[in-house]
């Protein structure tokens, strides 16, 4: 079954590092996104793609960046993880049908503590 | 800028009864998708409800309906025979053409026993 994974699923890092969190699909899906979840704010988009070489910003996209060299991946990079970058993180993908629209597959979430 | 308003951070409800989870939206396009999404303590996000704008009849899924209010840009989630498992953060979400998704801040529903 086709499906969206992400990795690692916690992760603890130090101020000042860089992290990478992966997500890949195999859903085929040209459309992919990354949200970060808090307490108190939804879901809000940090970075999306819609298609290989093909990325945007999105609401909250300071300090992260985005690359896509394949349909399947869409690695999130934290430069230069800061404290308010403790969050959690989800992937998801889409495609557009004839309709103009496909559902959003979402990923199960990555738990990022920066201390 | 395209917003989402749900007013109430909590609530909370009796075992089958029934429940209503509002929404507000705010945008000055005409044709859109409207979704409640529901993610319960695994985190995993799963669309329970979806409406095209363009699509008067309010959309069903078993024991959840939508009242979708076009013109007062409002769409409500009402959940019917409320079970332990409906416990979880919901979600209104609106999405215009191909671009992502707007979520509100969420409604936390705990049903009760």
């Amino acid at each position: 079954d086709a499906e969206i994974t992400q990795s690692p699923r916690h992760k603890i890092t130090e101020t000042g590092r860089q992290v990478t969190l992966a997500c890949h699909q195999t859903w085929n899906h040209n459309n992919m996104f990354w949200y970060r979840q808090d307490l108190g704010h939804g879901l809000r988009l940090i970075h999306y793609s819609y298609g290989v070489q093909d990325t945007n910003k999105g609401e909250v996209s300071d300090g992260y960046s985005v690359s896509r060299s394949n349909t399947e991946d869409l690695p999130l990079t934290l430069e230069s993880a800061a404290s308010s970058q403790t969050s959690v993180y989800f992937c998801a993908s889409s495609e557009i049908t004839g309709t103009g629209f496909d559902e959003q597959f979402f990923g199960p979430g990555t738990r990022l503590t920066v201390l | 800028a395209q917003t989402v308003t749900q007013s109430q951070p909590e609530m909370s409800v009796q075992e089958a009864e029934t429940v209503t989870l509002s929404c507000t939206y705010d945008t000055s396009e005409s044709n859109y998708y409207l979704f409640w999404y529901k993610q319960p303590p695994s985190r995993q996000m799963i669309l329970v409800i979806r409406q095209e704008a363009y699509k008067q009849q309010n959309a069903t899924e078993n024991r959840f309906s939508v009242n979708f209010q076009k013109a007062a840009k409002s769409f409500s989630l009402k959940i019917s025979d409320s079970q332990l498992g409906d416990t979880a953060m919901y979600f209104c979400a609106f999405i215009i053409g191909n671009t992502p998704l707007v979520f509100g801040k969420g409604t936390r529903l705990s049903v009760i026993a």
